[in-house]
C-alpha cells in the first residue's frame, strides 16, 4: 500500500526563521511528488517533482526530492505570517492518483 | 477563468438524508477526483474518472456514488448521510500531459455536517 508520512505535524516558529517540512514515501513506480499550501480553503499548488526534476525553487520556498532515500523536503526561508499554512506532500505511483500525507501545520507568529 | 467550483459551500443534512455535491471545471482536464478532508488525516480520495463515463473507486468510496456524463461535471453523491461523513469535500482535476499527470487543481471546498 502506498505511504506519504509528513514530519512534523505541527511547527511554530518566529518571522523571519528558516524552517524545514519533510516527506518521506513508500510507493509502487514512483511518477511524481507534489507539495500543496493550504490556508483557509483550496490546496494550491506549489512544485512538482519527478524524476527529471528533483529540485525546484521560488522566491523563498525551494525543495528537493531524494529518490534513493525516498524523501523530499521543502525548505522556506526568512518567513513571514503569510507563510502560516498547513503544507501537504502527495505522491503519485502507477496507479494515476495522488496519495496525500497528513499534512505539516505551520504557524509564522509576528 | 473560474477553474474548479464546487457548490454548495456549506450544508447541514440530517441522518438518512441524501444530496448531491456539484463540481465543475472549465479547464478541458481529463481527470477529476473527489476528496475529503478530516481534521489533521490530510486528503483521502473517495472517487476519480479519468474521463468521461469512466469512473473508479478510491481509498474511501463506501456510502458515496458518482458519475461523468461530460467532461465538465462530476457529481458526488451521498444516498443515506451518516454522522461518519461530516467532513470537508474538495473536487479537484487534472490533464494527463507530456511526461504524465500534471498538477491537480482544487476547489474552494464544501464543509459538510451530518446531524
Amino acid at each position: 500500500e502506498d505511504k506519504v508520512v509528513q514530519s512534523p505535524l505541527s511547527l511554530v516558529v518566529h518571522e523571519g526563521d528558516t524552517v524545514t517540512l519533510n516527506c518521506s514515501y513508500e510507493v509502487t513506480n514512483f511518477r511524481s511528488l507534489l507539495w500543496y499550501k493550504q490556508e483557509k480553503k483550496a490546496p494550491t499548488f506549489l512544485f512538482m517533482l519527478t524524476s527529471s526534476g528533483i529540485e525546484k525553487k521560488s522566491g523563498r520556498l525551494s525543495s528537493i526530492l531524494d529518490k534513493k532515500e525516498l524523501f523530499s523536503i521543502l525548505n522556506i526561508t526568512a518567513t513571514q505570517t503569510g507563510d502560516s499554512a498547513i503544507y501537504l506532500c502527495a505522491v503519485e505511483g502507477g496507479s494515476e492518483k495522488l496519495v496525500f500525507g497528513k499534512g505539516t501545520k505551520l504557524t509564522v507568529n509576528p | 477563468n473560474a477553474g474548479v467550483t464546487q457548490t454548495p459551500k456549506f450544508r447541514i443534512l440530517k441522518i438518512g438524508q441524501s444530496m448531491t455535491l456539484q463540481c465543475t471545471q472549465d479547464m478541458n482536464h481529463n481527470y477529476m477526483y473527489w476528496y475529503r478532508q478530516d481534521p489533521g488525516m490530510g486528503l483521502k480520495l473517495i472517487y476519480y474518472s479519468v474521463g468521461a463515463g469512466i469512473t473508479d473507486k478510491g481509498e474511501v468510496p463506501n456510502g458515496y456514488n458518482v458519475s461523468r456524463s461530460t467532461t465538465e461535471d462530476f457529481p458526488l453523491r451521498l444516498e443515506l448521510a451518516a454522522p461518519s461523513q461530516t467532513s470537508v469535500y474538495f473536487c479537484a482535476s487534472s490533464n494527463w500531459g507530456v511526461g504524465g499527470n500534471q498538477p491537480q487543481h482544487f476547489g474552494d471546498g464544501t464543509r459538510l455536517s451530518i446531524l
